[in-house]
């Protein structure tokens, strides 16, 4: 089955204790990116990988890293976590970036407290 | 589940009737627009899909509409069914990445 795959589903952590979330798709899409969703706010780019070893900032990076080593993978990372990152993360991926369908993730429900 | 969208605005319809969302885009440039529905505690799910050269398309009980000069797109729903209820939201291409309109929650009313 065609999935993107997000883990862990729920997290809750403590500021400053570094995390990753872990994003896998079995599309083979070239590109991936990570969302986050607040309420009145939408979903907004955090990173975007347009193929393995190429990402770039989305719309609010600030307090998040990525890396795109393998096609399949593209983990978030949380250095050092802060309670304004508390929120509904998503990760998506598409044959080609904005030009093709994004299928998304389950979401990953992150509270730092 | 989540709660993904405390502010957005609702509407609602009797199960049976048709259903039109809004949406309103912003870049005249944009080429490649897609319909996502959210339930809730899930990821968004491709509904349908329209490309700028065509200004309507129709899938199973569903039909996108694309007003180019006024920038608008809009999602009609036939024969709303209590499944349906969820949050849609309308995406936009801009470069290589996607834009994503705030949402409207779609309740059905039995």
């Amino acid at each position: 089955e065609a999935q993107v795959t997000q883990n862990p589903r729920y997290l809750i952590t403590v500021t400053g204790k570094k995390l990753t979330v872990t994003c896998s798709q079995n599309m083979n899409h070239e590109y991936m990116s990570w969302y986050r969703q607040d309420p009145g706010l939408g979903l907004r780019q955090i990173y975007y990988s347009m193929n393995v070893e190429v990402t770039d900032k989305g719309d609010v990076p600030e307090g998040y890293k990525v890396s795109r080593k393998e096609k399949r993978n593209f983990p978030l990372i949380l250095e050092s976590p802060s309670p304004n990152q508390t929120s509904l993360y998503f990760c998506a991926s598409s044959f080609h970036g904005g030009a093709t369908e994004a299928f998304f993730g389950q979401g990953t429900r992150l509270t730092v407290v | 589940g989540e709660s993904v969208g405390l502010h957005l605005p609702t509407l609602s319809v009797q199960e049976g009737d048709n259903s039109i969302i809004n949406c309103a885009y912003s870049n005249s440039a944009s080429d490649y627009f897609i319909w996502y529905k959210q339930e809730s505690g899930k990821g968004p799910q491709f509904i349908i899909d329209i490309r700028s050269n065509m200004d309507k398309r129709q899938g199973q009980r569903v039909t996108v509409l694309l007003n180019k000069t006024v920038k608008h797109l809009s999602l009609q729903i036939a024969a709303t069914q209590p499944g349906d209820s969820a949050v849609y939201f309308c995406a936009e291409n801009y470069g290589q990445n996607f834009v994503f309109g705030p949402g409207t929650r779609l309740s059905v009313l039995p």
